[in-house]
């Protein structure tokens, strides 16, 4: 997981609440994507920061999403009010600094919304 | 936005066999991965692989970016091998955006 650290692995809430995933990635990296997977859509885009910097969130599906980078070590992603069709898996992915740009992704936080 | 198209969906394999994934881009892209998922849900890092062939023990990858596809070979597969194999690529013009395929789902058999 490429020291990728996600919290919590797992969610279970119930329709209405707000829900925040947490990540925490190593340090040496320029950009973080958050990335949501479900059986419907696949791997998919939410939102990706450069430098903290929030660059495409095109792939955040309403305003009920939000996503914050306030340091180099600590992301969010809030989900307000919480819907059952926001069931999915979230990840959390880096692109190291240095010559490639290759993803790593990390261990991801299974959210059910009851 | 570019499609992928991963294929075959499914794939059953006895243990020892060899296999071969393929993945096809509808646009040109950069920075394409190999990933494979694990039972536990983890994506695992195959390769990076925007171009030319790279072999990694069991597993090799080629890219013919100039006919936008790749591909995965494994050989002697074993039941660890399982899981879902996706590849991945970044559009050209500037975005580090990854637009995943649907993914090859592999089950070997002991």
């Amino acid at each position: 997981d490429a020291g990728v650290i996600q919290s919590p692995r797992h969610e279970v809430t119930e329709m209405g609440q707000e829900v925040t995933l947490r990540c925490k990635p190593i340090s040496g990296h320029n950009s973080l994507f958050w990335y949501r997977q479900t059986m419907m859509r696949g791997l998919e885009l939410l939102i990706y920061f450069n430098n903290n910097v929030p660059i495409d969130d095109s792939g955040m599906p309403e305003d009920r999403f939000s996503a914050k980078m306030p340091n180099a070590s600590f992301s969010t992603l809030k989900i307000q009010p919480s819907e059952p069709r926001d069931s999915a898996v979230y990840f959390c992915a880096l692109h190291l600094a240095g010559i490639y740009n290759e993803q790593f992704f990390g261990p991801g936080t299974r959210l059910t919304v009851l | 936005g570019i499609q992928v198209e991963q294929s075959p969906p499914d794939l059953i394999l006895q243990e020892g066999a060899n296999s071969t994934l393929r993945c096809n881009f509808s646009d040109s892209v950069n920075n394409l991965q190999w990933f494979h998922q694990n039972p536990w849900g983890q994506l695992i890092n195959l390769f990076y692989i925007p171009s030319g062939t790279k072999q990694n023990g069991r597993l090799s990858a080629t890219t013919v970016a100039t006919e936008r596809y790749s591909l995965l070979y494994i050989s002697s597969s074993q039941t660890t091998d399982s899981g879902v194999y996706f590849c991945a690529g970044v559009t050209q013009g500037g975005s580090e955006k990854l637009v995943f395929g649907k993914g090859t789902k592999l089950t070997v058999n002991p």
